[in-house]
């Protein structure tokens, strides 16, 4: 399996930015998937989490309300929206599959993108 | 929030020599735990699963031990390869990580 994320980049305080994780060579549709992030020489935080169908999200608490994940399964594509950004948002994002079997949603991330790096500056 | 703290937080080590990562957790997860390597610069890799579960292509030297509260990662006999930081996350509620052990080759 593999996974691809795009659209980092440079955002300013207080704007909006949508990254994005286009996954192939496995069946999308039946793994829920994971959104962390790894701010500068800092460890992993794990942001969301979205169940196969995209008919449950889940959040970590300090992001709830400002982050939205989604997926589109026709697109074997996953979502991280993110408004409202600040300097401390500022990370590579990674998307992961998560291993559990369908329905499920929280196993092991058996499977991690390369990430796509967010920079929240002015 | 189940937090995980993981020790030590770095660890320089002699090739060929043994290496053990603790990770404890702020109650009981059974056996929901899972370990992952992060090299400079490359995304997590999957190292083992449920505690003492082995993945495929891992090489091994990486096992794992440990159930509720206290597990540990060792590595037997360890290469100039597995420099790199190394992350417990849990899996019983929502996802948490361990803050990470770093360890260098001498």
């Amino acid at each position: 399996g593999l996974l691809v994320e795009s659209g980092g980049g440079v955002v300013q305080p207080g704007r909006s930015l949508t990254v994005s994780c286009v996954a192939s060579e496995f069946t999308f549709k039946i793994y829920a998937m994971h959104w962390v992030r790894q701010a500068p020489g800092k460890g992993l935080e794990w942001v969301a989490a979205v169940s196969y169908d995209g008919t449950k999200d889940y959040y970590t608490e300090s992001l709830k309300g400002r982050f939205t994940i989604s997926r589109d399964n026709s697109k074997n594509t996953l979502y991280l929206q993110m408004n409202s950004l600040t300097v401390d948002d500022t990370a590579m994002y990674y998307c992961a599959r998560d291993a559990a079997l369908v329905p499920g949603w929280n196993s092991d991330f058996d499977i991690w993108g390369q990430g796509t790096f967010v920079t929240v500056s002015s | 929030e189940i937090v995980l703290t993981q020790s030590p937080d770095f660890q320089s080590v002699t090739p060929k020599e043994k290496v053990t990562i603790t990770c404890r957790a702020s109650q009981s997860i059974g056996s929901s735990l899972h370990w992952y390597q992060q090299k400079p610069g490359q995304s997590p890799r999957l190292l083992i699963k449920y505690a003492s579960q082995t993945i495929s292509g891992v090489p091994s030297r990486f096992s794992g031990s440990g159930s509720g509260t206290d597990f540990t990662l060792t590595i037997n006999g360890l290469e100039a390869e597995d420099a790199a930081a190394y992350y417990c996350h849990q899996s019983t509620s929502f996802p948490t990580f361990g803050g990470g052990t770093k360890v260098e080759i001498k």
